[in-house]
């Protein structure tokens, strides 16, 4: 099955600063997403991105099917942005996803 | 729009006992995924329903079972429940595929915390 590997799994970041999270998956997909989890486990849908770049707001994220990677950056960081990060890839008809063990990020103030 | 939503929030069963999880779909959507996620891991997919048949299913066991309705909503059966059933059960809708044939975006619920003691 596709192996999906992110990276870092952690990270700390002081208030402010940019940060770039990666997403490497191991075979051709024709869905990924990103997610932030927060605290009590709700899953946040950040980004519908199989390919191409999209920004909203403080995010944005890019995938290279063909190189298969996808990044997530984040821009002058909160502290509300602390939390864990997913990304999930599916292949086929329907959407069974994979999912990434997860960058845990933490926002100091 | 009232989302995803799964019931209930919370569980508690003891060893051996059987446990049933529902979720109501986006509305729109007609396929329905659950995933069990253990602390500190990302979500693991158990298996997925649409036109009230199981399409695909992940690497667990037959104790696992699901159901979908004809209004797309689904509910996720555990049965003889061990100690390492423990954990956030999450659902998911979306469509099968759009007009163009791809895969569309996911939206999950809240989830269902599960603890066998």
């Amino acid at each position: 099955g596709i192996q999906v590997e992110q990276s870092p799994p952690d990270l700390i970041l002081q208030e402010g600063a940019n940060s770039t999270l990666r997403c490497n998956f191991s075979d051709s997909v024709n869905n990924l997403q990103w997610f932030h989890q927060n605290p009590w486990g709700q899953l946040i849908n950040l980004f519908y991105i199989p390919s191409g770049t999209k920004q909203n707001g403080r995010l944005s994220a890019t995938t290279v099917a063909t190189e298969r990677y996808s990044l997530l950056y984040i821009s002058s960081s909160q502290t509300t942005d602390s939390g864990v990060y997913f990304c999930a890839v599916g292949k086929g008809g329907g959407f069974k996803t994979i999912f990434g063990a997860g960058t845990r990020l933490f926002v100091k103030a | 729009d009232a989302g995803v939503t799964q019931s209930p929030t919370h569980l508690i069963k003891t060893r051996g006992q059987q446990v049933t999880l529902r979720c109501s779909p986006k509305s729109g959507h007609d396929t329905v995924s659950w995933y069990q996620q253990a602390l500190g891991q990302g979500p693991q997919f158990i298996f997925q329903y649409y036109e009230e048949e199981e399409r695909q299913r992940g690497n667990f066991p037959d104790r696992f079972s699901g159901h979908q309705f004809p209004n797309y909503s689904s509910e996720l059966n555990v049965n003889a429940l061990l100690l390492g059933d423990s954990a956030l059960y999450l659902c998911a809708s979306s469509l099968l595929q759009d007009s163009g044939g791809r895969n569309t975006e996911a939206f999950f619920g809240q989830g269902t915390r599960l603890t066998v003691v």
